[in-house]
């Protein structure tokens, strides 16, 4: 079965442009995370959804936005991006469903320069 | 606010000897999770722990989870190259939401 598969891997993008990352969840997983990854604040939860619904939201400003769409994939959005967004983004999905143990299977993650 | 600690940051050790990363949280979660970085990797799940008093073992690893003292344990057994990595433990921030709470990260690096 596939695993959690990010795109792009790798992207450089200058201070106020904006981004979009995108998350292809393994096939039947109806949650997907988001994380922020840096060397000084370590892996820090952006936001969940569950489908299409955001339930939980970690606290970053309101430029780091996210979707789910009916097939589970996801999107993340960065917009005005600041030299503090160079981090590794990751994405986890999970089943979630009654009784799951709630395990998390991260994708490679998309690294994001920003200079 | 809840905090997930680990210790130590850092860890160099010879091979074939034991040690033990220490995971500490702050919520009443009684489910913790393991789970292993190579440098410029993914994080792969190591071990999921759902109740107090379980243990896994995979390998030379062994966790466990005391969720009355708010601690969980990672031992290494004769520790061996292949072993070096960041190993992470996970909370659920509160039980059930699904936002998971990362600790520092313990630095594994196993010297021949």
């Amino acid at each position: 079965k596939a695993g959690v598969t990010q795109t792009p891997r790798y992207l450089i993008k200058t201070r106020g442009q904006q981004v979009t990352l995108s998350c292809s969840p393994i096939s039947g997983h109806r949650s997907v995370s988001w994380y922020q990854q840096t060397p000084g604040q370590g892996l820090q939860f952006l936001f969940e959804y569950f489908s299409e619904t955001q339930r939980n939201k970690g606290n970053f400003p309101g430029r780091f936005s996210g979707r789910q769409f009916s097939n589970s994939r996801s999107e993340m959005n960065v917009s005005t991006l600041e030299l503090g967004d160079s981090a590794l983004y990751l994405c986890a999905s999970s089943s979630h469903g009654q009784g799951e143990a709630g395990e998390l299977f991260f994708g490679e993650g998309s690294r994001l320069t920003v200079l | 606010e809840l905090k997930v600690e680990q210790n130590p940051l850092f860890l160099s050790m010879q091979e074939g000897k034991n040690y033990t990363i220490y995971c500490n949280y702050s919520t009443t979660s009684d489910r913790l999770y393991w789970y292993r970085q190579d440098p410029g990797k993914s994080l792969e799940s190591l071990f999921v722990l759902l109740s107090n008093g379980a243990v896994k073992q995979e390998g030379r690893l062994m966790a466990s989870l005391d969720t009355k003292a708010r601690l969980s344990t990672l031992h290494i057994t004769a520790a061996v190259h292949d072993l070096s990595a960041t190993y992470f433990c996970a909370v659920d921030a509160t039980s059930g939401t699904y936002k998971y709470i990362f600790g520092t990260g313990t630095r594994l690096k196993v010297l021949a």
